[in-house]
């Protein structure tokens, strides 16, 4: 079964500060990905989705993120932070040919110091 | 365009008793989910309906959980009886197709004491 690993459970970080946030997954072949953010009261809104293809996806809010078949890696960078981007975020993998269900790592929660 | 609603926003009930949940999708979006995040675990995966159908419900975790889409439009998830460990927080998301983007809630927060 596929599994996802967010190493980091919580990271703080100053606003204007670069950010990476990891993601690990397990799968025989290569899985669809995604990172998903969780703001408060909120659903969890997609950033950013690898299928196949560049390596390195451009997401929305200025966040990309770089599939590494060779480390089973799909780690999110951002290369400025700002208070707003405080939030708890997901990264997700898909099966291809699965019905698109969803397996999430446990989250990493940011917060942004000023 | 409104995105998925989900009602109540947070329910808290005692053990035994039984809770519904609901789900509106975005309207034409054929493929609903079901997640359960219970706290400090990741998001599980419950079910996945394609119209009225269900095409996936591996990850319920027992008989005491009954989800039905009525029409294919909105969906509902009984708990009955509950009990503690089902506390947690139920999203529900939906997708046009089944590659496509899914559209989450905002989740129940379901509190059993």
């Amino acid at each position: 079964a596929q599994s996802v690993t967010q190493p980091d459970i919580h990271i703080t970080v100053s606003e204007g500060a670069s950010l990476e946030l990891r993601c690990n997954y397990s799968y025989g072949a290569t899985p669809y990905l995604f990172w998903y953010v969780q703001s408060p009261g909120q659903g969890l809104q997609l950033l950013l989705k690898y299928f196949s293809g560049d390596t390195l996806v451009q997401g929305i809010k200025g966040i990309e993120a770089e599939f590494k078949r060779s480390q089973s890696s799909f780690n999110l960078r951002k290369p400025s932070v700002h208070w707003s981007d405080a939030a708890e975020y997901f990264c997700a993998v898909a099966t291809p040919g699965g019905g698109n269900k969803l397996t999430f790592g446990t989250g990493t929660q940011l917060k942004v110091e000023l | 365009e409104a995105g998925v609603t989900q009602f109540p926003s947070h329910s808290v009930i005692e053990k035994g008793q039984t809770v519904t949940l609901r789900c509106d999708p975005i309207s034409g979006h054929d493929n609903l989910y079901w997640y359960r995040r219970v706290m400090g675990k990741e998001i599980k995966f419950l079910l996945h309906f394609v119209k009225e159908s269900k095409q996936d419900e591996s990850g319920m975790p027992n008989n005491r959980f009954l989800a039905e889409r009525t029409g294919g439009t909105y969906s509902t998830l009984k708990v009955q009886p509950a009990e503690l460990e089902d506390s947690g927080v139920y999203f529900c998301a939906s997708s046009q197709d089944y590659r496509g983007e899914q559209y989450f809630g905002p989740g129940t927060r379901l509190t059993v004491t």
